[in-house]
């Protein structure tokens, strides 16, 4: 059955250290990969996106995600965590014409 | 990107009424779906509404539950019927194309149920 598993409900990181979530999936081709943004009362926001090619994609706001096929993995990253990162992330995945499978969310909490 | 726009932007209703809401898209595409999204959860996948034909329901949700129209290819419409608590929510419309991939999301409908 295809899956996204975010193994992590929520982390704390404190405001400028970094920060990667983790997002592994279980699919039958390699499928394209998603990382959203909801922030409290707000909508859903695509933060970057992977199809094919550089295993290492660039998103909004300062993010990145590496893919790895090896381990079915899509990890994102920020290497420098502002206050109003403070949100829920989400891995989805899908394939050409499909709908996205979502994962759990990680919600992230940044401290001062 | 897709302007989505959702009405109403949030309901309280009445245990055993009907909601009907509605996803408004800036441009034709190629796909629309129905999402919802409990408290504290993640999305989870409604059905798939076709232009001009019947929604593909996932596991788990109806048409007598949900019946979904989709009259042309930049609106479609999603009701709750005969609603409990349980159905307290977010519902999200979303559209893509094929072209391109990628899915957009509207800015949801928060429904309330008493």
């Amino acid at each position: 059955a295809q899956s996204v598993t975010q193994p992590d409900i929520h982390i704390t990181v404190s405001e400028g250290a970094s920060l990667e979530l983790r997002c592994n999936y279980s699919y039958g081709a390699t499928p394209y990969l998603f990382w959203y943004v909801q922030s409290p009362g707000q909508g859903l926001q695509l933060l970057l996106k992977y199809f094919s090619g550089d295993t290492l994609v660039q998103g909004i706001k300062g993010f990145e995600a590496e893919f790895k096929r090896s381990q079915s993995s899509f990890n994102l990253r920020k290497p420098s965590v502002h206050w109003s990162d403070a949100a829920e992330y989400f891995c989805a995945v899908n394939q050409a014409g499909t709908a996205l499978i979502f994962g759990k969310g990680t919600t992230l909490s940044v401290s001062s | 990107s897709a302007v989505i726009s959702q009405k109403p932007s949030r309901d309280i209703c009445q245990r055993g009424t009907s909601l009907t809401i509605q996803c408004q898209v800036d441009s034709q595409v190629t796909m629309m779906f129905w999402y919802r999204q409990q408290p504290g959860q993640s999305l989870t996948l409604i059905a798939t509404a076709n232009q001009g034909s019947e929604a593909t329901y996932e596991s788990g949700f109806v048409i007598d539950k949900f019946p979904i129209s989709r009259p042309n290819l930049t609106f479609s419409t999603l009701t709750v019927s005969n609603m409990s608590p349980e159905d307290s929510s977010i519902y999200l419309c979303s559209v893509g194309t094929v072209t391109y991939n990628e899915q957009f999301f509207g800015p949801g409908t928060r429904l309330t149920v008493l």
